[in-house]
Formats: structure tokens, sequence, C-alpha cells
């Protein structure tokens, strides 16, 4: 069964410190991974898309990581600001398969004064 | 370029009583057309997926139904709503064939009591 497992669930950092969300897959076969930052009461808007043969991408503060062989991936945030919070899900996508995106069920991050 | 519309964007129904989700999409033609419901601390489940007029399919068995009456219109209906079917409604299109780029509405908030 594909599954997307992401952590922690929650975590409150302070403004301008760094962070770095967790995501562990069992999609098969492997086509993508997305991370995904849903505002609260809004729908998720795309940050990052990786494919099996890259292992990192940036999208200013945001850099997603992948580990294709581990099947894990992670996004580090560096220097946090307020509009950081969100929730952030780690979709992934099994090949030839375009209905079939299997979502985590996200980390909460806080970013406080 | 494209956009997603989604309304309401809050509804507040009684048990039993009918309901109808309108989504529509502007900017491109013959879009695959994406239904997700997200409950409280849980990830995006995939209800409906269409890939042309008069398409659905349907992911899991339940007490929601989905229509496409034109080609960037995607209604989510029930004919007697449940305590279970409150959630956050979102649509979201891709490009047609076999991109698996999908792109969020602003989701509408379902409360049944």
């Amino acid at each position: 069964k594909n599954q997307v497992e992401q952590s922690p669930q929650s975590l409150i950092i302070l403004e301008g410190k760094n962070c770095t969300l967790q995501c562990n897959y069992t999609v098969s076969p492997f086509s993508n991974l997305r991370w995904y930052k849903q505002d609260t009461g809004r729908g998720p808007v795309s940050l990052t898309i990786m494919t099996f043969s890259e292992n990192t991408k940036s999208n200013g503060r945001y850099t997603a990581t992948l580990d294709a062989d581990t099947k894990q991936s992670s996004l580090h945030i560096t220097a946090s600001q307020l509009s950081d919070s969100a929730s952030y899900i780690c979709v992934v996508s099994a090949t030839g398969t375009a209905s079939k995106l299997t979502f985590g069920t996200g980390t909460r991050l806080q970013v406080t004064l | 370029s494209q956009t997603i519309h989604q309304w309401p964007a809050t509804l507040v129904q009684p048990v039993g009583s009918p309901l109808s989700l309108e989504c529509t999409v502007e900017g491109t033609s013959n879009p695959n057309l994406y239904w997700y419901r997200q409950a409280a601390g849980r990830g995006l489940q995939l209800l409906f997926y269409s890939v042309g007029i008069g398409q659905i399919s349907s992911e899991v068995p339940q007490n929601l139904s989905a229509s496409r009456p034109q080609d960037r219109q995607f209604i989510l209906s029930s004919k007697k709503l449940l305590l279970s079917d409150s959630g956050f409604y979102l649509c979201a299109w891709s490009f047609g064939g076999t991109s698996d780029t999908q792109y969020f509405g602003p989701g509408t908030r379902l409360t049944v009591l």
C-alpha cells in the first residue's frame, strides 16, 4: 500500500530560525515528490517538485532534498518568517497514474516572535 | 493564465439536506479535474476525478457523487448529508494527459450539523 509519513506532526519555532521537515514514503513505482504549503483554510500551493534523478531543489528560502534509495525527503526552511506559518504537505506520485497522488498528513509549522 | 474557483467558501447544512459544491476552471481546455476532502488532522483524500465531460471515476464509496456537465465545470453533490461529510473540500485541476501537477482551488469548508 502506498503511504507517505511526515514528521514532526507539528512544530513551533522562533522567527529567523531554521527548521527541517521530514517525509518518508513507500510509493511504487516512484514518479516524483512534491512539497506543498497550505495556509489555514486555503488550498495547497506547490513549493517544489523532484523527480527520481534530482536530489535537491530550492525555491527561495525553501530547499527540498530527495534520497530515492532510502525513500526519504526533507524540506528545509531558512530564516523563517511569520508568513511561513502553515501546513507543509509531502505528496508522492506513482508513475503512469496521473490521478494517484499519495498525500502525507502534513506538518503544522508555527513561527512565533 | 489559469485560475480555479470554488463556491461557496463556507457552508453549514443540516443532516439529511442536499449538497452542491461547484468548481470551475478558467484559462485552459480539457483539464483533468479532481475533488478531495480534507478532514481535520488528516491528509487529503481523493474522492473523484474526471478526464473529460461526463467521465467520472470514484475513488472511495461514499455518500457523495460528482458530475462534469461542461469541460471546465466540476460539481460535487449529495442527496442527503451525513455528519461524517463535514470537512474541507478541495477542487483541483491538472493539464490533460499524463501531467500530474495539480493546482488547487481555495476550498469549501462544509459543516454538517
